[in-house]
């Protein structure tokens, strides 16, 4: 079992539409949790941390957080063309700061 | 306030050389942690550092290896280079060392061995 799981997609919604994008962890000692953007060909940019169960919300992003199901997600409201990259989930466990990353899940957001 | 910065953007070795990659974090973070990300594979730890100590490794041999200057910049290091180096390597820091603190990456060097 991998230790951080993303469907790799590609997820493919219209413009407007809410994305949901989902990752499980295996680690239920893990701490921290974050969602990286990606473009093709480009480094990852943080979008969100979470580290408590329940919602968070910043903009048109919300991440959720459910602990007891080790379960991670991302939503993405109104969602525009310029959204369309690789979503990466990425978690820290608390042992030595490294992040644990998935594959990521390729998001298409079409007109 | 500038991000974190990589040199060079690119990098073409042959097999057996050796890499030196380097990293400058944004002001005020003192932790830097090296990943490498290799088509297919996804992103992969591979050093960190805090306060010019070598704190964790990731599962990669030990021809990979850096340093942290006393201004907090990095290098990493890629002895007797080998095909499957070939890889985006990212370098990200953040303002403390708990497993809450945000890593922010900067924009990579492309390492192409032939």
């Amino acid at each position: 079992q991998k230790e951080v799981e993303q469907n790799s997609g590609p997820l493919s919604v219209p413009e407007g539409a809410i994305a949901s994008l989902n990752c499980t962890y295996s680690d239920r000692g893990s701490q921290s949790f974050f969602w990286y953007r990606q473009y093709s060909g480009k480094s990852p940019e943080l979008i969100m941390s979470i580290y408590s169960n329940g919602d968070k919300e910043d903009g048109r992003f919300t991440a959720q957080l459910n602990k007891a199901s080790q379960y991670v997600s991302l939503l993405i409201r109104d969602s525009q063309p310029s959204d369309s990259a690789t979503y990466l989930c990425a978690v820290n466990t608390g042992t030595a700061s490294k992040l644990t990353f998935g594959t990521g899940t390729r998001l298409q957001v079409t007109l | 306030e500038a991000g974190v910065t990589q040199s060079p953007t690119h990098l073409i070795k042959t097999r057996g050389q050796q890499a030196t990659l380097r990293c400058s974090p944004i002001s005020g973070h003192t932790s830097v942690y090296w990943y490498q990300q290799a088509l297919g594979l996804g992103l992969q730890f591979l050093l960190w550092y805090d306060e010019g100590e070598e704190r964790n490794r990731g599962n990669f041999p030990p021809r990979f290896s850096g340093r942290q200057f006393p201004n907090y910049s990095s290098e990493l290091n890629v002895n007797a280079l080998e095909l499957e180096d070939s890889a985006l390597y990212l370098c990200a820091s953040s303002l403390g060392a708990g497993p809450g603190d945000e890593q922010y990456f900067g924009p990579g060097t492309r390492l192409t061995v032939t």
